[in-house]
């Protein structure tokens, strides 16, 4: 159980082109999902908090309007990276809670989805 | 500022020997605690979790709480070199947060 998976893998684009990432939780239902961002032989960062139905929450100094977070159903958030530069290219990592069936409540467990390797040229 | 700190290592033991992990976290209020480990390219695996002090054990893995000194440390017995990776480890500031990570630490089990 607590499977999450991510599209696509791996890409390349052009800089300035905007890509699009799927992260997605298969065998149960997450109101809660995290982006993170890991640069090559550092540690994850926190980019955001994607809400289901809401908002998403932005850690300081990531610009909402060049990471574009959509979380349109319990199961799907999506992170579109726009006008993406060279220094976006980066290792992509989203993160769910599964929850407790009867009372609703999240776990405390995250599990990670595969990651989206970006590399813009 | 919420703080995880972890020595980056690397941590260098031999096959068959206990490798030691620490973490020390600044948010006195943090009730659970998570190792992940990644290996280089991939995504972090959750390994373990400890929400009370004292010992949890699973396999070859022992999460050791301390809550009064802040302190969590994973063990890990008889190391294999596939247990070469990075160690993170993970506290949420608050319950239902997002989780905070170390640097991690790199262990390298030699054969």
């Amino acid at each position: 159980g607590a499977v999450v998976s991510q599209h696509p893998s791996r890409v390349i684009c052009k800089s300035g082109t905007s890509v699009k990432i799927e992260c997605r939780s298969l065998d149960f239902q997450a109101t809660t999902m995290f982006w993170y961002r890991q640069f090559p032989k550092q540690s994850l960062m926190l980019m955001a908090t994607s809400n289901e139905g809401s908002k998403a929450t932005y850690e300081q100094g990531v610009e909402k309007d060049k990471f574009l977070i959509n979380h349109a159903s319990l199961t799907l958030s999506t992170l579109t990276v726009t006008s993406a530069h060279p220094e976006d290219s980066s290792f992509y990592i989203c993160s769910a809670r599964d929850r407790d069936p009867f009372s609703g409540r999240s776990y405390n467990e995250q599990f990670f989805g595969p990651g989206t390797r970006l590399t813009v040229l | 500022q919420k703080e995880v700190e972890q020595n980056s290592g690397p941590l260098s033991v031999p096959e068959g020997a206990i490798a030691s992990l620490n973490c020390t976290y600044s948010d006195r209020g943090s009730q659970s605690f998570f190792w992940y480990r990644q290996y280089s390219g991939k995504s972090p695996e959750l390994i373990m979790s400890i929400y009370s002090n004292g010992d949890k054990e699973d396999g070859r893995f022992t999460a050791q709480l301390n809550k009064a000194s802040q302190y969590v440390s994973l063990l890990i017995r008889d190391s294999q070199p596939s247990d070469s990776a990075t160690y993170l480890c993970a506290v949420p500031p608050q319950a239902g947060t997002a989780l905070i990570f170390g640097k991690g630490t790199t262990l390298s089990v030699s054969s």
